[in-house]
């Protein structure tokens, strides 16, 4: 199993970015699949969920901000990060299903003017 | 939300010892189906978590049988026997039971 997160960088607040989670090693299309964020030294804050039948769930600190999708064909989840604000600084795990089994090595996004 | 409540937020251990690290919940974590819905996991220093615990007592695949994990509803443990240089790192409890899932604040475990 293997999870490989890619997309983050530096973007001015009020701004977009969308962040991608490759999977390989496992039937991607039959888990659901979690994104999960941790400030600079700080703990882990769960941010949203996609099923396998594409049923999503957000964090309130993101509801209407962030969107979470997937593409099977592809094995890949996606995070749309919009209206960015300075506390969404964070690195960005992407994690499998509903034991958080696998965790990416995480990307990080910086918001910064 | 449930809040997640972990102590101590740093332990200093012997190598060799043993380490117990405390968490409760705010809420039941007993489902109807009779699973605790409390997960342990360790972040080693620069590496993302990794599963240790799932389900209250249930050992993660590849995971030292020194971890172990126990509680109630409310009041969770995770017990490190042995402790070895390995082990260093920041332990986080979690609950999912329901979204949004939490976690707690983290133990930090070091080496004397």
């Amino acid at each position: 199993v293997q999870l490989v997160e890619s997309g983050g960088g530096l973007v001015q607040p009020g701004k977009s970015l969308k962040l991608s989670c490759s999977a390989s090693g496992f039937t991607f299309s039959s888990y659901g699949m979690h994104w999960i964020r941790q400030a600079p030294g700080k703990g882990l804050d769960w941010v949203a969920y996609i099923s396998s039948s594409s049923g999503t769930v957000y964090a309130d600190a993101v509801k209407g901000r962030f969107t979470i999708s997937r593409d099977n064909a592809k094995n890949t989840l996606y995070l749309q990060l919009n209206s960015l604000k300075s506390e969404d600084t964070a690195i960005y795990y992407c994690a499998r299903g509903g034991l958080l089994d696998y965790w990416g090595q995480g990307v990080m996004v910086t918001v910064s003017s | 939300d449930i809040v997640m409540t972990q102590a101590p937020l740093s332990v200093s251990v012997t190598p060799g010892e043993s380490a117990s690290i405390s968490c409760r919940s705010s809420k039941s974590l007993l489902h109807s189906n009779g699973i605790t819905y409390v997960y342990w996991y360790l972040q080693k220093p620069g590496k993302s978590p990794q599963l240790l615990i799932y389900r209250m007592s249930n050992l993660a695949s590849g995971v030292p049988d020194r971890f172990s994990g126990s509680g109630s509803e409310t009041d969770f443990t995770l017990k490190i026997s042995r402790v070895e240089a390995e082990d260093v790192g920041i332990y986080y409890c979690g609950q999912l039971l329901e979204n949004p899932y939490t976690f707690g604040a983290g133990t930090k475990l070091e080496l004397k």
